[in-house]
């Protein structure tokens, strides 16, 4: 089955507590890109990668690191969570240069709670 | 600026009735998709339905279909015979074509959560 998963789906941690969010996509996709989703402010772009150690910022990108040593995997990495990255994650694919049209898929998403 | 504006934060529908979900964009591009996804209360986004910008008729799926009017810059969605199973957080998003072939991201609104009422 064509999917795209995180892990964990749920983690509540310490602030300053180093932690990585996993995403792997088993479609071969090219394109994959980290989002952050806040009440009121809908879902804003973190980090996207084009191919393999091809990686760069989007929107928000402060307080966070990727890394794209694979093409299925783009770990999310924050080396010292803050409470204000308490958020629902998700991680998301495509082919690359496709098309407009063409479909990002997401993963199921990961709820973050930093104390 | 936002490029996206979603103006119903909520909305509250009877059941079998259509709803109209605004969807409002920005872009100095020709060349653009337009997506609307269904966030139910699990969490997980799901795709419904997608616009281009140069496509003349207006994108059906089922019961869902999308009210593109371009001169107006909006990309309404338009549910039909409403269900339960409906009530979720609608997102309409964006993505414009990319840059020197780079970030093909979706520029998402803030959302509208749509409640189907029995």
């Amino acid at each position: 089955e064509a999917q795209v998963t995180q892990n964990p789906r749920y983690l509540i941690t310490v602030t300053g507590k180093k932690l990585t969010v996993t995403c792997s996509q088993n479609m071969n996709h090219e394109y994959m890109s980290w989002y952050r989703q806040d009440p009121g402010l809908g879902l804003r772009q973190i980090y996207y990668s084009m191919n393999v150690e091809v990686t760069d910022k989007g929107d928000v990108p402060e307080g966070y690191k990727v890394s794209r040593k694979e093409k299925r995997n783009f770990p999310l990495i924050l080396e010292s969570p803050s409470p204000n990255q308490t958020s629902l994650y998700f991680c998301a694919s495509s082919p690359h240069l496709a098309g407009l049209d063409n479909e990002q898929f997401f993963g199921p998403g990961t709820r973050l709670t930093v104390l | 600026a936002q490029k996206i504006t979603q103006t119903q934060p909520g909305m509250f529908v009877q059941e079998k009735e259509a709803v109209t979900l605004d969807c409002t964009y920005d872009t100095s591009d020709q060349s653009y998709g337009l997506f609307w996804y269904k966030q139910p209360s699990s969490g997980e986004m799901i795709f419904l339905i997608y616009q281009g910008s140069y496509d003349e008729q207006n994108a059906t799926e089922g019961r869902y279909s999308l009210n593109f009017q371009k001169a107006r810059k909006s990309a309404n969605l338009v549910i039909s015979a409403s269900q339960l199973g409906d009530s979720a957080m609608y997102f309409c998003a964006m993505r414009e074509f990319p840059l020197n072939f780079g970030n093909e991201k979706l520029t998402f609104g803030t959302g509208t959560r749509l409640t189907i009422i029995p």
